[in-house]
């Protein structure tokens, strides 16, 4: 089955201490991506990578960290999370070619910090 | 900068009635991709409809159909038969694809859709 899968689905932690959710899709999409939700706000993209080796910063970065070592896999790392990093956190995936452009995300990982 | 606005945080209809969702954007693009995704109380995000800007045809999806108005920039999702499992927060999202590597998908702030029995 296509899909993107994450780990953990929440997760509750103290502030300072080092976590990583993981990502990982297996329909051989280029483009990977993480989005935060937060009420009233919508989805924010944190960061995105166009192919392995390759990532940029979206609209709320700080705070964040990624990697695209494989294709298939883009873990979020936060390094020292705070309490205002309490969100809902969706990946996602696409083709990103020109006729095909359309995201599919995760089942979403519920963080929350203490 | 690209935006997006959904003016209707939330509507509620009617179980078999039709319901629309407006959504505004702002691009400078002419080449562009927009959506409606639905995420429904389970948080998971599902893809309702999609259109592509160059497309004058509106497209649809069984009961669901949009209303893209190109140089209003106006993307309004229409339901029809609303039915209880539509019940859903519903997200309009934007994107373009400039080939050079910059792809990044905009979120309105969504719309709280409830199908009243």
């Amino acid at each position: 089955e296509a899909q993107v899968t994450q780990n953990p689905r929440y997760l509750i932690t103290v502030t300072g201490k080092k976590l990583t959710v993981t990502c990982s899709q297996n329909m051989n999409h280029e483009y990977m991506s993480w989005y935060r939700q937060d009420p009233g706000l919508g989805l924010r993209q944190i960061y995105y990578s166009m192919n392995v080796e390759v990532t940029d910063k979206g609209d709320v970065p700080e705070g964040y960290k990624v990697s695209r070592k494989e294709k298939r896999n883009f873990p979020l790392i936060l390094e020292s999370p705070s309490p205002n990093q309490t969100s809902l956190y969706f990946c996602a995936s696409s083709p990103a070619t020109r006729t095909e452009e359309t995201q599919y995300f995760g089942p979403g990982t519920r963080l929350l910090v203490l | 900068a690209q935006t997006v606005t959904q003016s209707q945080p939330e509507m509620s209809v009617q179980e078999a009635e039709t319901v629309t969702l407006s959504c505004t954007y702002d691009t400078s693009e002419s080449n562009y991709y927009l959506f409606w995704y639905k995420q429904p109380p389970s948080r998971q995000m599902i893809l309702v409809i999609r259109q592509e800007a160059y497309k004058q045809q509106n497209a649809t999806e069984n009961r669901f159909s949009v209303n893209f108005q190109k140089a209003a920039k106006s993307f309004s999702l229409k339901i029809s038969d609303s039915q209880l499992g539509d019940t859903a927060m519903y997200f309009c999202a934007f994107t373009t694809y400039s080939g050079a590597g910059s792809y990044q998908l905009t979120f309105g702030k969504g719309t709280k859709l409830s199908v009243i029995p």
